[in-house]
């Protein structure tokens, strides 16, 4: 079983540069989100889905969108990066049942 | 959810039991304590969860006091691979599509 799985692990992207980070699961879980993590804090949730063509907005969602389109994948895109838009994305998935999120190792994004 | 409060860090010898305090005075009935760590640059892991008993699984025990009022996480025996950052949540169990919302944490380093 992977788990959660995040792509890409690390990521260098210009200032006003667009791109997708992918999260993908295989525990068939109906809940999925996305938080960002900035140096010496917390967990921030971005973006979060509690099933298959449904999203909805996080503490901090803007500058950010998401969608999903299959059960297993989330994605969060970013269409105009920013330097503040610099941290470490983890993504999470659960069941309503479960009681327990699985996170993925995460990704490292820097914009410049 | 309920707030709660968490030492921004402890210490603790390796082999002694590591206790984790957190307080959540407002902590309503149906909420439940929650317990995860985030091991360096890694994604958060779920530890252990309770309503009102105390818990016990193979990584942790959860002591919450008879008002609910604040909770321990004990580690009885911590080793070197339990330094970690501790989150202690407060949340309704079922409600899946209200996210975890994670705090700063106490930083637990254990001393060889």
């Amino acid at each position: 079983n992977a788990g959660v799985t995040q792509t890409p692990k690390f990521r260098v992207l210009k200032t006003g540069q667009s791109m997708t980070l992918l999260c993908a699961q295989d525990m068939n879980h109906e809940y999925m989100y996305w938080y960002r993590q900035d140096p010496g804090m917390g967990l921030r949730l971005i973006h979060y889905s509690v099933g298959e063509g449904t999203t909805a907005k996080g503490e901090v969602p803007d500058g950010y969108n998401v969608s999903r389109l299959k059960k297993q994948n989330f994605l969060l895109g970013l269409e105009s990066a920013a330097p503040s838009q610099t941290s470490v994305y983890f993504c999470a998935s659960s069941n309503p049942a479960n009681y327990g999120y699985t996170f993925g190792s995460g990704t490292r994004l820097t914009v410049v | 959810d309920a707030k709660t409060t968490q030492p921004t860090s402890m210490d603790c010898a390796e082999g002694r039991a590591a206790n984790l305090p957190c307080n959540h005075s407002t902590i309503s009935g149906n909420e439940y304590v929650y317990w995860y760590r985030q091991i360096h640059s890694q994604g958060p892991q779920y530890i252990i969860h309770g309503l009102k008993n105390n818990e016990t699984n193979e990584m942790a025990s959860l002591i919450i006091t008879e008002d609910r009022k604040s909770s321990t996480l004990i580690l009885p025996h911590a080793t070197l691979r339990d330094t970690a950052v501790y989150y202690c949540i407060v949340r309704v169990a079922s409600s899946g599509n209200t996210p975890l919302v994670f705090g700063k944490g106490t930083r637990l380093s254990v001393i060889a």
